[in-house]
């Protein structure tokens, strides 16, 4: 069965840093990698996803993909208070997306 | 735009009692329905997945007889915990996608289980 971890557990930066959040999964056949951003009391939301290996940005999102060290990480570049949330990576496995416990990341101004 | 809606968004019941959740949704069709439970531990399990006309498949330490699932159409999807106890709390979250497993989930705001 996928198992599929996170680290840090959480995260605490100051407004306008880099944040590195990262993700690994141990089936190599995976397909799907995705980050989902969970605000205090919201529904998660899709953030960003990939499909082959190397990298792509979204505004101050960028997701990394390396599928032979089955390891994909999340950067956010010049870090907002607004950025605060808990996020978690899911990856595909068959049918399934299967998600990390999450890193709780807190911005503090 | 797509759109979960999932309720109770809270729910209290005695221990050894049953409680069912729903969820809509609305602005595509949810060919798909994943059932999560975020815990007081904060661990993202895997309860089940229903597909619209396939049979439901439920993952490891899940099962019918205590999560069972309904997904009639392509709006609307149900779960109920049956004889709840201590161990059953959390947040329950259902996920929606129209496609293939290489999507996107709109996820519902979660039903909170509490157990007396």
């Amino acid at each position: 069965q996928q198992k599929v971890q996170q680290s840090p557990e959480s995260l605490i930066v100051p407004e306008g840093a880099m944040t590195s959040l990262n993700c690994t999964f141990s089936d190599s056949a995976s397909q799907y990698f995705a980050w989902y951003r969970q605000h205090s009391g919201k529904a998660p939301k899709a953030l960003m996803s990939i499909f082959s290996n190397g990298e792509k940005e979204e505004g101050r999102f960028t997701i990394h993909l390396n599928k032979a060290s089955l390891h994909f990480s999340l950067h956010i570049r010049d870090s907002q208070p607004s950025d605060s949330a808990l996020y978690l990576c899911a990856v595909n496995s068959g049918t399934y997306q299967r998600f990390g416990t999450g890193t709780k990341l807190q911005v503090v101004p | 735009g797509a759109l979960v809606y999932q309720y109770p968004r809270r729910t209290i019941c005695k221990s050894g009692t049953s409680m069912r959740m729903e969820c809509q949704a609305v602005g595509f069709q949810a060919t798909s329905v994943a059932w999560y439970r975020q815990s007081p531990q904060k661990t993202f399990e895997l309860i089940a997945l229903s597909t619209v006309n396939s049979a439901i498949k439920y993952e490891q330490n899940f099962t019918q007889e205590k999560f069972p699932i309904s997904h009639p159409n392509l709006s609307f999807s149900s779960m109920t915990v049956l004889n709840a106890y201590l161990e059953d709390r959390g947040l329950y979250l259902c996920g929606a996608r129209e496609g293939t497993a290489n999507e996107r989930l709109f996820f519902g705001h979660g039903t909170k289980l509490s157990v007396l």
